[in-house]
């Protein structure tokens, strides 16, 4: 158990509705990372926060958003989705920024959009 | 730009049989390396991590050491057991960001 957890570890849910996926970064983590894993993308990384301030972003849709809270949970939300969406959702947490730190992850959260 | 190609899979091996995972890497600058784990059901594990040139990283009896010149850093282990059945990632972390970028993946199947 890496003390990082997710929420729904599964969702279905049909095109065109939206979403939002659940993360909770180990206790004093300050960073928190989102990762997509399809069969098409293979494993990739969305967006980063860092105590409540967005770091880094890369491969993440415009229908797609997240957000950091001041207790350093974290929330992606999934808009107009659609059938390419489906893949399993990592969030992963570290103490700091930087690649000193190890990033931890969470078990996922499968989607699937039909 | 930064990518990481490994090996495709599966690769299927008797119990201690000795393990390789290729794994080479594109990047500018100076990237740290990484090699994660992915048991059925889990999310991923730090297996080990290099940070620069010539470093080695080990763990649980896996090695792979940080080679610039030939822009590698394979996966090995002398005696592979059946609990080391699983997807494994190589990775790597660009020179100043966070981010990490994998290859994907390569299942181990191992029999007894």
């Amino acid at each position: 158990d890496s003390g990082v957890t997710q929420t729904p570890k599964h969702l279905i849910t049909a095109t065109g509705q939206r979403v939002t996926l659940r993360c909770s970064p180990r206790s004093g983590d300050l960073s928190v990372y989102w990762y997509q894993q399809s069969l098409d993308q293979g494993l990739q990384f969305l967006i980063q926060y860092y105590n409540g301030e967005e770091r880094a972003k890369e491969n993440i849709l415009e229908r797609f958003s997240a957000q950091q809270f001041p207790d350093l949970h974290s929330e992606l939300n999934l808009s107009s989705l659609e059938l390419g969406d489906s893949a399993l959702y990592f969030c992963a947490s570290s103490v700091g920024s930087g690649d000193l730190y190890e990033q931890y992850f969470g078990p996922g959260t499968r989607l699937t959009v039909t | 730009g930064n990518s990481v190609t490994q090996m495709e899979g599966p690769v299927t091996l008797s119990e201690e049989a000795f393990l390789t995972i290729n794994c080479t890497y594109t990047a500018t600058g100076y990237p740290s390396l990484f090699w994660y784990v992915q048991y059925p059901g889990e999310g991923l594990q730090l297996l080990l991590k290099a940070t620069k040139a010539d470093d080695k990283g080990s763990n649980k009896g896996f090695e792979a050491t940080y080679r610039k010149e030939t822009t590698s850093f394979h996966l090995e282990k002398g005696s592979v057991q059946v609990s080391d059945s699983a997807v494994y990632f190589c990775a790597l972390s660009p020179y100043n960001t966070d981010k990490l970028i994998f290859g994907t993946g390569t299942r181990l199947q191992v029999f007894p």
